[in-house]
């Protein structure tokens, strides 16, 4: 269960508010991804990176901001934080074509 | 890009009977097609997979087949059981896994 790892696990904050999101995996995968998955539980993809490089970035708004520093981490930056960006964010790592997912993170914003 | 419609978006079964879900998709370029299932508040975990080179590939009560030809691939769950109460992902993947928008089994006792 510790092979892909996020934190935090809960995060409530107020509109506007600037939070990022921690994906660490330990399984030393090439790819890995960020995925939004909403109140009606559609799991959407946000961004990919291969070796530290971005690969896919989907529409989202550029309020949204990825960063690896290195192959074993993808964090989210999320600016100016909107009611609409409540949803379970979910990092993913792949090997080949197998995907796993991280744990999920729960955001609340009121 | 690649659209992943499934069907039904909720099903409920007795336990013990089967179950099927089916999924379309649209991009003929996508070679891979997993299966999640997700419980409540949990992460979606992989399940059972088939590559486009496949047709048909089973893990006990579950299997999957695919036919490239019409771009749909299904699941099927037999002898069903209250744990298999969850919600069903499929997807398809030719740079990234596509999500299909879920199932929710309901499998009553």
């Amino acid at each position: 269960d510790t092979a892909v790892s996020q934190t935090p696990k809960y995060l409530v904050t107020q509109m506007g508010n600037d939070k990022s999101i921690k994906c660490e995996q330990n399984l030393g995968h090439d790819t890995m991804y960020w995925y939004k998955q909403d109140s009606k539980k559609f799991l959407k993809i946000m961004f990919s990176y291969n070796n530290k490089e971005l690969i896919i970035n989907e529409t989202v708004p550029n309020r949204f901001s990825p960063k690896s520093p290195d192959k074993a981490h993808l964090n989210l930056h999320i600016n100016s934080l909107e009611l609409g960006d409540s949803a379970v964010y979910f990092c993913a790592t792949a090997t080949g074509k197998t995907q796993y997912f991280g744990p999920g993170t729960r955001l609340l914003v009121l | 890009g690649e659209n992943v419609e499934q069907h039904p978006s909720t099903l409920s079964v007795q336990e013990g009977d089967s179950a099927v879900i089916k999924c379309t998709y649209s991009d003929s370029a996508s070679n891979y097609f997993p299966w999640y299932k997700q419980e409540l508040g949990k992460r979606p975990q992989l399940i059972i997979d088939i590559r486009s080179n496949v047709g048909e590939k089973k893990d006990q009560r579950i299997a999957v087949t695919l036919n490239k030809t019409a771009k749909h691939f299904s699941l099927h769950i037999t002898e069903t059981q209250p744990e298999d109460s969850a919600v069903y992902f499929c997807a398809a993947r030719k740079t990234a896994l596509i999500f299909g928008k879920g199932t929710t089994l309901s499998v009553s006792s």
